[in-house]
């Protein structure tokens, strides 16, 4: 079974400084899906970042980056120039990407990092 | 083009009572799967359905059911509710055809939020 461990349970971060947020997971899968959500106070779980296991390169989406180590299972998410609106509990999740296991479907997530940005 | 919907977002209920929630994915998104989260226990896989036909199932207890409907849309059932039922259930969809990988990303609902009393 997948585990996924979030290390900071609370992180806070000054607008515009960058904040880097942990994640490690343990899978003998080599094929998989790791993604970060943001989960605002509104409760909607959005999309930050997504990884694909076999992708060496590093994902980036805009101010978000990830720091993706496969052999160490770490997989961290680079938050760069914070904004207020980047308050939220984060939430680091794998998927397996093998379709025809009875995993597939399923996300398995860490325990979360609520993040507060400080004007 | 419309997200994940879910109802009703807020509900209250007595132990020993059923309910059942409601969630419509994103059209062509044939992979619906259901999570609860607790502050104690955080995010659970509770389970997913593709086709209609259930493809993975949490450790929940068999009060927990769920079901697909051949437009995708799906629904989950609660039975005889207890105290610790109380929860925010998440819905979310997926891109799935079969055993071809799709980018894997899941677009969540704004959940219901279900209160035992």
């Amino acid at each position: 079974a997948q585990t996924v461990t979030q290390s900071q349970p609370e992180m806070s971060v000054q607008e515009a400084e960058t904040v880097t947020l942990s994640c490690t997971y343990d899978t003998s899968e080599s094929d998989y899906y790791l993604f970060w959500y943001k989960q605002p106070p509104s409760r909607q779980m959005i999309l930050v970042i997504r990884q694909e296991a076999y992708k060496q390169q590093n994902a980036t989406e805009n101010r978000f980056s990830v720091n993706f180590q496969k052999a160490a299972k770490s997989f961290s998410l680079k938050i760069s120039d914070s904004q207020l609106g980047d308050a939220a509990m984060y939430f680091c999740a794998y998927r397996s990407a093998w379709a025809g296991g009875t995993s597939y479907g399923k996300l398995t997530f860490g325990q979360g990092t609520i993040l507060t940005v400080h004007p | 083009k419309a997200g994940v919907t879910q109802t009703p977002r807020y509900l209250i209920k007595t132990r020993g009572q059923q309910v059942t929630l409601s969630c419509s994915p994103i059209s062509g998104h044939r992979s619906v799967s259901w999570y609860q989260q607790t502050p104690g226990q955080g995010l659970q896989f509770l389970f997913e359905y593709f086709s209609e036909t259930q493809r993975n199932k949490g450790n929940f207890p068999g009060r927990f059911s769920g079901r697909q409907f051949s437009n995708s849309r799906s629904e989950m059932n609660v039975s005889t509710l207890e105290l610790g039922d109380s929860a925010l259930y998440l819905c979310a969809s997926s891109l799935r055809t079969g055993h071809v990988v799709s980018t894997g990303e899941l677009f969540f609902g704004e959940g219901s939020r279900l209160t035992v009393l």
